[in-house]
C-alpha cells in the first residue's frame, strides 16, 4: 500500500531554532514531491521536488529529495512565530491523474 | 481574485439529513478533487475528477457521491450524513502544468 510518512507529529521550538522535517514515502510509480505549509485554513504551495530538481530553497525554507532512501526534508532556519503551522508532505504518481497521497503532517510551533 | 471557492464555510447537519458541497474553481483547471482532513489522518482522497463529466472514486468514497457537470464546478453530496462524516472537506484543483494543487478555504461539518 502507498503511503507517506512525517515525522516527528509535532515540535516545538523557540524563535531562532532551525528545524528539520522528514518525509519518507513508499509509492510504486514516483512522479514528484510537495509540501505544504497549513495555517488556519487552506494549505499553501511550498515546493514541489523531482527528479530534476532534488534542490530547492526559498527565503529561510530549503528542501532536499533524497531518491535513494525515498525520503525528503523540510529545513526551516532562524525560525519566527509566524512559521508556526501544520507542515504537510505529499506525494504524486505516475497516474496521470495527479492524485496526491498526504502524510498526516508535523505540527510545529515557534515560541516567543 | 482567481481561485478556488468552496461554499458554505460551515454546516451542522443531524444524522441522515443530505447536503451537497460546492466547489468552484475559475482558473479553467481539468482535475478537480475532494479530500477531507481529520486530526492524526492527513489529508484523505475522497472522489476526483479527470475533466468535465468524468469522476472517480478516491481512497475512502463511502457516503459520498459527486458530480462535475460543468468544468468549473465539482460538487460533493453526502445522502445520509453519519457522525463519522464529521471532519473539514478540502477542494482542490489543478491543470497538467505547473505546482500543485490550489485549495479552497475549507469546509468545516458537523454532524450530530
Amino acid at each position: 500500500e502507498d503511503k507517506v510518512v512525517q515525522s516527528p507529529l509535532s515540535l516545538v521550538v523557540h524563535e531562532g531554532d532551525t528545524v528539520t522535517l522528514n518525509c519518507s514515502y513508499e509509492v510504486t510509480n514516483f512522479r514528484s514531491l510537495l509540501w505544504y505549509k497549513q495555517e488556519k485554513k487552506a494549505p499553501t504551495f511550498l515546493f514541489m521536488l523531482t527528479s530534476s530538481g532534488i534542490e530547492k530553497k526559498s527565503g529561510r525554507l530549503s528542501s532536499i529529495l533524497d531518491k535513494k532512501e525515498l525520503s525528503s526534508i523540510l529545513n526551516i532556519t532562524a525560525t519566527q512565530t509566524g512559521d508556526s503551522a501544520i507542515y504537510l508532505c505529499a506525494v504524486d504518481e505516475l497516474s496521470g491523474t495527479y492524485k496526491y497521497i498526504f502524510g498526516t503532517g508535523t505540527r510545529l510551533k515557534v515560541l516567543a | 481574485n482567481a481561485g478556488v471557492t468552496q461554499t458554505p464555510k460551515f454546516r451542522v447537519l443531524k444524522t441522515g439529513q443530505s447536503m451537497t458541497l460546492l466547489c468552484a474553481q475559475d482558473m479553467n483547471h481539468e482535475y478537480m478533487y475532494w479530500y477531507r482532513q481529520d486530526p492524526g489522518m492527513g489529508l484523505r482522497l475522497i472522489h476526483y475528477s479527470v475533466g468535465e463529466g468524468t469522476t472517480a472514486k478516491g481512497e475512502v468514497p463511502d457516503g459520498y457521491n459527486v458530480s462535475r457537470l460543468k468544468k468549473q464546478n465539482f460538487l460533493l453530496g453526502l445522502e445520509s450524513a453519519a457522525p463519522s462524516q464529521t471532519s473539514v472537506y478540502f477542494c482542490a484543483s489543478r491543470s497538467n502544468r505547473g505546482n500543485g494543487y490550489t485549495f479552497g478555504s475549507g469546509t468545516r461539518l458537523t454532524v450530530v
